[in-house]
């Protein structure tokens, strides 16, 4: 099951860091999302994307930036991460915003020491 | 924006007994409400959805009924079995945004 893949799985670095995860999606979609999923297991959105608009979760600091070389790729840039980083990061993504159904990367995790 | 409460958090029940989980969504706009299973150790997937035109949906020992007056939404799974161990999310769209319940980690044991 390859339709949403993502790297590295595990990710462990060091506080003040900068950091890259990638996510590809071969469904031929047109929204990509981020998710952070903390070890409450809590899942919540960061971002949603597709060719026309970037929805930002306003929660999220600026130190996230999503980059999207095309509409099959939706990276997370993290800089000077922080301890509270320490999450799983899923990618996902769904035909169109909304009203459809969202297909889950494996996941990321991610620890900052 | 949308605020979806999800309830139990925690949820044991004996194999083959009916677990229910319920969700409540405050913005009247939500017209599309998913369930997605995470496993330990892996990705969420859908497991069943419903719009707000209809009323429940069943796929074999899984079903969803949403009243969309009260705006809440319940998934029922009947007679559990030991791999519906998970944690189960629900969620709520407005076309624009999604929005994912808190969680509810389901235990059946054997």
């Amino acid at each position: 099951d390859t339709a949403v893949s993502q790297t590295p799985k595990y990710l462990v670095t060091q506080m003040g860091n900068d950091k890259s995860i990638k996510c590809e999606q071969n469904l031929g979609h047109d929204t990509m999302y981020w998710y952070k999923q903390d070890s409450k297991k809590f899942l919540k959105i960061m971002f949603s994307y597709n060719n026309k608009e970037l929805i930002i979760n306003e929660t999220v600091p600026n130190r996230f930036s999503p980059k999207s070389p095309d509409k099959a790729h939706l990276n997370l840039h993290i800089n000077s991460l922080e301890l509270g980083d320490s999450a799983v990061y899923f990618c996902a993504s769904s035909q169109n915003v909304g009203e459809e159904t969202q297909y889950f990367g494996p996941g990321t995790r991610l620890l900052v020491l | 924006g949308e605020n979806v409460e999800q309830h139990p958090s925690t949820l044991s029940v004996q194999e083959g007994d009916s677990a229910v989980i319920k969700c409540t969504y405050s913005d009247s706009a939500s017209n599309y409400f998913p369930w997605y299973k995470q496993e330990l150790g892996k990705r969420p997937q859908l497991i069943i959805d419903i719009r707000s035109n209809v009323g429940e949906k069943k796929d074999q020992r899984i079903a969803v009924t949403l009243n969309k007056t009260a705006k809440h939404f319940s998934l029922h799974i009947t007679e559990t079995q030991p791999e519906d161990s998970a944690v189960y999310f629900c969620a709520a769209s407005t076309g624009n945004q999604f929005y994912f319940g808190t969680g509810t980690s389901l235990t059946v044991i054997p």
